[in-house]
């Protein structure tokens, strides 16, 4: 079972930022907050990972406070193109599966 | 190849048929995965394969599914006497397994299969 509870769905207009947040309240030591997109008739992609405090790359930032019982996926300036649906994942670094739940379905709107 | 290459991207067979869906890894990954999407569900994880041992199965479905790797690259997941609750997405994934990917997956586009 997955670890994680995020929301079904959300929806955003272009150029707004777009903060998804994800629950984990049971996760081990061990575990990594990892954050994967999904476009429709393609896999999954990574987009983000983090253990605490703040991670930032050139797509996303990712929020996780120091309890670690949550975490914020955080997208700036969505366009069109960021319509997907966004899972988040928490599971060991040195695991052997990702254990994904059902997802955030994102839909920008011009 | 640049990414995870799967083939064929849709399948469509009757009840009972055999088929093989087959996976091309980047090229000098040492992990793969099978993940089984449903319709608006994410991706549950099937098999794991270490070069060519297959490290973990817990997930195959039943032994209708069948998966190999036998030189530790290209891989293949057979499902024998497909039923209708087989169809799904199959996707592949595969993984470098170094310490700082910190279990880091590229996953293919997959392969939809309907079985009528």
């Amino acid at each position: 079972l997955a670890k994680t509870t995020q929301p079904i769905s959300m929806d955003s207009y272009e150029g707004q930022e777009v903060n998804i947040t994800c629950s984990h309240n049971n996760i081990a030591t061990n575990d990594y907050i990892t954050w994967y997109q999904q476009f429709p008739s393609q896999g999954p992609r990574f987009i983000i990972q983090g253990y605490k405090t703040k991670v930032t790359n050139e797509v996303a930032s990712l929020f996780i406070p120091a309890d670690r019982k949550s975490s914020t996926l955080s997208l700036p300036r969505v366009s069109l193109s960021d319509t997907a649906v966004y899972y988040c994942l928490a599971d060991e670094a040195a695991g052997n599966k990702l254990t994904f739940g059902g997802g955030t379905r994102v839909l920008v709107k011009p | 190849g640049a990414g995870v290459s799967q083939s064929p991207r849709y399948k469509v067979a009757k009840r009972g048929q055999d088929v093989a869906l087959r996976c091309d890894p980047i090229s000098g990954h040492v992990s793969l995965f099978w993940y089984q999407q449903a319709l608006g569900q994410g991706p549950e994880f099937l098999t794991y394969f270490q070069n060519e041992a297959q490290l973990d199965k817990s997930g195959l479905p039943s032994d209708r599914f069948f998966a190999e790797r036998p030189e530790g690259s290209v891989s293949t997941l057979k499902i024998q006497r497909t039923q209708q609750e087989d169809s799904a997405v199959y996707l592949c994934a595969s993984s470098q397994r170094q310490v700082r990917t910190k279990n880091i997956q590229y996953f293919g586009a997959g392969t939809r299969l309907s079985v009528l």
